[in-house]
């Protein structure tokens, strides 16, 4: 049992460039979610779903896009890469009723 | 919408001494209430969580908290505070607007431990 695992833990894209970051879970939850975590902001929550084929928005969704084709994984796409997204980004799983949310290792992203 | 407030953004305490991290949050109802702790370069581990009952909720590593509906706050509190909990501390609600699937966070507070 793995838990929430995200890769990659590190990553350093150029401006413009794309890239997906990859979320999985184990635990047959129906919440997902994403949020990144900037200093002195704490983490902000950028888009969620709460089940297969189910997306939503958070409260800072612009440059992102998810979909969730399967309960197990959640990746998050970078679509046009700024510096202003340099960030760590933290995937979390939570079992329907919110009773825990479970979090992966996070992903630091630099954007040069 | 919810929001969180964690008004302390750094506090250091001696080691040995007693600890209390202040958390108010909005919201109209009783929201899910969680403390979440993070170390530096790692992920979040959650301390403890509340959905109801008794307004007083133990957790791991030596940490309890108390819900103030009057207040709208949960404090973190830890009686004897050792060097390892030195790290940040994040104070989290879940609520039935977002049918508990998402965590709105304060911004955190740095805890730092003298010797």
């Amino acid at each position: 049992n793995a838990g929430v695992t995200q890769t990659p833990k590190f990553q350093v894209l150029k401006t413009g460039q794309s890239m997906t970051l990859q979320c999985a879970q184990d635990m047959n939850h129906e919440y997902m979610s994403w949020y990144r975590q900037d200093p002195g902001m704490g983490l902000r929550l950028i888009h969620y779903s709460v089940g297969a084929g189910i997306t939503d928005q958070g409260e800072v969704p612009n440059g992102y896009n998810v979909s969730r084709s399967t309960t197990e994984d959640f990746p998050l796409r970078l679509l046009s890469a700024a510096p202003s997204q340099t960030s760590v980004y933290f995937c979390a799983s939570t079992r329907q009723g919110g009773t825990e949310a479970f979090f992966g290792q996070g992903t630091r992203l630099t954007v040069v | 919408a919810q929001s969180v407030t964690q008004p302390d953004i750094h506090i250091t305490v001696s080691e040995g001494a007693s600890l209390e991290l202040r958390c108010n949050y909005s919201y109209g109802a009783t929201p899910y209430l969680f403390w979440y702790v993070q170390s530096p370069g790692q992920g979040l581990q959650l301390l403890l969580k509340y959905f109801s009952g008794d307004t007083l909720v133990q957790g791991i590593k030596g940490f309890e908290a108390e819900f103030k509906r009057s207040q709208s706050s949960f404090n973190l509190r830890k009686p004897s505070v050792h060097w390892s909990d030195a790290a940040e501390y994040f104070c989290a609600v879940a609520t039935r607007d977002s049918g508990y699937s998402t965590l709105t966070f304060g911004k955190g507070t740095m805890l730092l431990v003298s010797p």
